[in-house]
């Protein structure tokens, strides 16, 4: 059971224009969002997150937005950079047994086209 | 450098053999997770060290995996008669601690096939 989903494998994009990557969730126990970004042959980096009392973040040219009635969040990058191409994840937190879960989604690989 | 460091960063091993992998995180950081994502998949958890805690390991996909955590710093993560559906790349992560929404610093990866 996918409990974090990301359902665009991938996506391309113009430089300049606006990225969207979209996540879904099915536990309405989350309590925290993160994303992550990974380059090929790295491991993900930390890119922004949004706690579930909120309902956007932003962070320069990144912004995610939570819409908790629908369980999804999305990841606005504006505008697009070649350098922005890379696999996005999803992560969603919530506790159990005393501790912090981390589940990811499957990623999207953004192309951003020069 | 200062970041998660992972050993090896490349891993081939036969069918039925064991595997040992390496992670040392972050000084200072007391939490440290182990992840794996095979092609095409999510990451997944396999299991949580908390300082000095009984690890979580409620993600370790069979009894053929196990991992240790030596003095609250380096961990190993052993993969014992390794099958071809264990090739995945072997993730590591530690944070400051392990509270909400705590970021996440995560190694390299080990890349681990198995033939």
């Amino acid at each position: 059971d996918q409990q974090v989903k990301q359902n665009s494998p991938s996506l391309s994009v113009q430089e300049g224009r606006i990225s969207i990557l979209n996540c879904d969730y099915t536990n309405s126990m989350f309590d925290y969002f993160l994303w992550y970004k990974k380059y090929p042959a790295e491991g993900p980096t930390f890119l922004i997150s949004i706690s579930s009392i909120k309902d956007k973040n932003e962070d320069g040219r990144f912004t995610v937005f939570l819409n908790k009635s629908a369980k999804h969040l999305s990841l606005h990058i504006v505008p697009s950079q070649p350098g922005d191409s890379a696999v996005y994840f999803c992560a969603a937190s919530a506790r159990a047994s005393g501790t912090y879960k981390y589940i990811f989604g499957t990623g999207t690989r953004l192309k951003v086209l020069a | 450098g200062a970041g998660v460091s992972q050993s090896p960063s490349n891993k081939v091993t036969e069918k039925g053999k064991d595997v040992e992998l390496r992670c040392d995180p972050i000084s200072g950081h007391t939490a440290l997770y182990w992840y794996r994502q095979s092609l095409g998949q999510g990451l997944e958890f396999l299991i949580y060290f908390q300082g000095n805690s009984a690890p979580d390991k409620s993600g370790l996909p069979s009894d053929r995996f196990s991992a240790e955590r030596t003095g609250g710093s380096v961990s190993t993560l052993t993969i014992q008669r390794t099958q071809q559906e264990d090739s995945a790349v072997y993730l590591c992560a530690s944070s400051l601690s392990p509270g909400r929404g705590e970021t996440q610093y995560f190694g390299p990866g080990t890349r681990l096939l198995v033939l």
